[in-house]
């Protein structure tokens, strides 16, 4: 079936370590996005990217990196500077934009990433 | 800068009633909006979603409200059931980029909507 995956599920991280997430789409999608979701907020985006090997920042990129070589691929990596990493994240994908088309965002299951 | 918000954090309702969920804008040149179901622990799932000019759409137990003057939305879902319990967000989506090929979406910070037996 297609949709996308992220993984892992759940991912402990201590302080100063990189990680990163796995997001993976077999949708055909050329657009990919990253959103972070705290407790009662709303999601805020972090990056998001139109085409291969091309990527933009969001409204909170400082302390994430992404990378796009692959259309089916966008992992997220939160580095040691993210000063607040705890959160759920969540990957999403979309078609180009046509005439008809809604743009929905199609979502992954969420990554939760807890830093102890 | 713009936002989305919602008047209401939670909601709760007796199952079979109708629910209406409000949401309000503020960027006026918002063309197009969405409302996502999220259910614990997983990725927001697509409702329904409304242009800017319409000012109603009905899908499947669910009407989507749209009023341009007040800059508001509102979600109502009939005879509401169980499942239904989840946080409901709205989100403003527009283009964004040079080629204006990607879609950015803004979300409010949801209401949980608890649906009683």
């Amino acid at each position: 079936d297609g949709g996308i995956t992220q993984s892992p599920k759940y991912l402990f991280r201590k302080e100063g370590q990189n990680v990163t997430l796995s997001c993976e789409q077999n949708l055909n999608h050329d657009a990919m996005y990253w959103y972070r979701q705290d407790p009662g907020q709303g999601l805020r985006l972090i990056y998001y990217s139109q085409i291969v090997n091309d990527f933009q920042k969001g409204d909170i990129a400082e302390g994430y990196s992404v990378s796009r070589e692959k259309k089916e691929s966008f992992p997220l990596t939160v580095t040691s500077a993210q000063k607040n990493p705890t959160a759920f994240y969540l990957c999403a994908s979309s078609m180009i934009a046509q005439e008809f088309n809604t743009g929905e965002l199609f979502f992954g299951e969420g990554s939760r990433l807890t830093v102890l | 800068g713009e936002s989305v918000g919602l008047h209401l954090p939670t909601l709760s309702v007796q199952e079979g009633d109708n629910s209406i969920i409000n949401c309000a804008y503020s960027n006026s040149a918002s063309d197009y909006f969405i409302w996502y179901k999220q259910e614990s622990g997983k990725g927001p799932q697509f409702i329904i979603d409304i242009r800017s000019n319409m000012d109603k759409r009905q899908g499947q137990r669910v009407t989507v409200l749209l009023n341009k003057t007040v800059k508001h939305l509102s979600l109502q879902i009939a005879a509401t059931q169980p499942g239904d319990s989840a946080v409901y967000f709205c989100a403003e989506n527009r283009f964004v980029g040079a080629s204006g090929s990607a879609r950015q979406l803004t979300f409010g910070s949801g209401t949980q909507l608890t649906v009683l037996p």
